[in-house]
């Protein structure tokens, strides 16, 4: 595709449940980033991925967040137990390496009732 | 490490100039320049990198001031789609991209 994707668009569910939320990279990227954006904030980091493996993922918030990229292009970012506070807008962004112009997804927005 | 913006908001009249500033606690490795409208992804506009170069993109330019960890936007001649958010990105040692509170900007007739 010509651009990062992310489904769904939006997600509502309810507290305590699970969602997964998609993220498609540009093709050939091979830097993943996942990042959480609240009302008038900036994108805040969650976690990077190089190829198939979890760089860091030191912005994620507690162990109810978890992601995977097993083949090195689509990621999946998984919210367990969900929270009211979980709620925003999940950006995606890919880069060709590390270091490079991320190029942003339209993001999901999240709202956990 | 969150970078500080300045000014958190400013509304221009078409024609009129801006600059933005982003500052940093810690070293910079590069500064990563977006605006994003409402509702949508954030977009590039330019990244400057260690060396205290300037770039231009259009009527936007920035700076990198590498021993002041400081880099400033440059909105010229602004035009109404100049509006949105604008954020900086800085990249420190850890080699993520941190993203300030942003700097509103809104541009009337």
């Amino acid at each position: 595709g010509a651009g990062v994707s992310q489904t769904p668009s939006n997600k509502v569910t309810e507290k305590g449940k699970y969602v997964e939320l998609r993220c498609d990279p540009i093709s050939g990227h091979t830097a993943l980033y996942w990042y959480r954006q609240s009302l008038g904030q900036g994108p805040e980091f969650l976690i990077y991925f190089q190829g198939t493996g979890a760089a860091d993922d030191s912005g994620l918030p507690n162990d109810r967040f978890f992601a995977v990229r097993p083949e090195g292009s689509v990621s999946t970012l998984k919210i367990q137990r969900t929270e009211r506070g979980d709620s925003a807008v999940y950006l995606c962004a890919s880069s060709r390496d590390r270091g490079d112009t991320q190029y942003f997804g339209p993001g999901t927005r999240l709202t956990v009732l | 490490q969150q970078p500080v913006q300045s000014p958190q908001a400013v509304i221009l009249r078409e024609g009129e100039d801006a600059v933005i500033n982003c500052s940093s606690s810690k070293a910079l490795y590069s500064v990563h320049w977006y605006r994003q409208k409402h509702g949508e992804a954030p977009v590039f506009l330019m990244i400057l990198l260690k060396g205290g170069e300037q770039k231009g993109h259009e009527k936007i330019s920035a700076s990198f001031n590498e021993k002041k960890q400081q880099s400033s936007l440059y909105l010229t001649a602004s035009q109404l789609s100049y509006s949105g958010t604008y954020f900086c990105g800085t990249v420190t040692g850890a080699n993520n991209l941190f993203f300030g509170t942003g700097t509103r900007l809104t541009v009337i007739p």
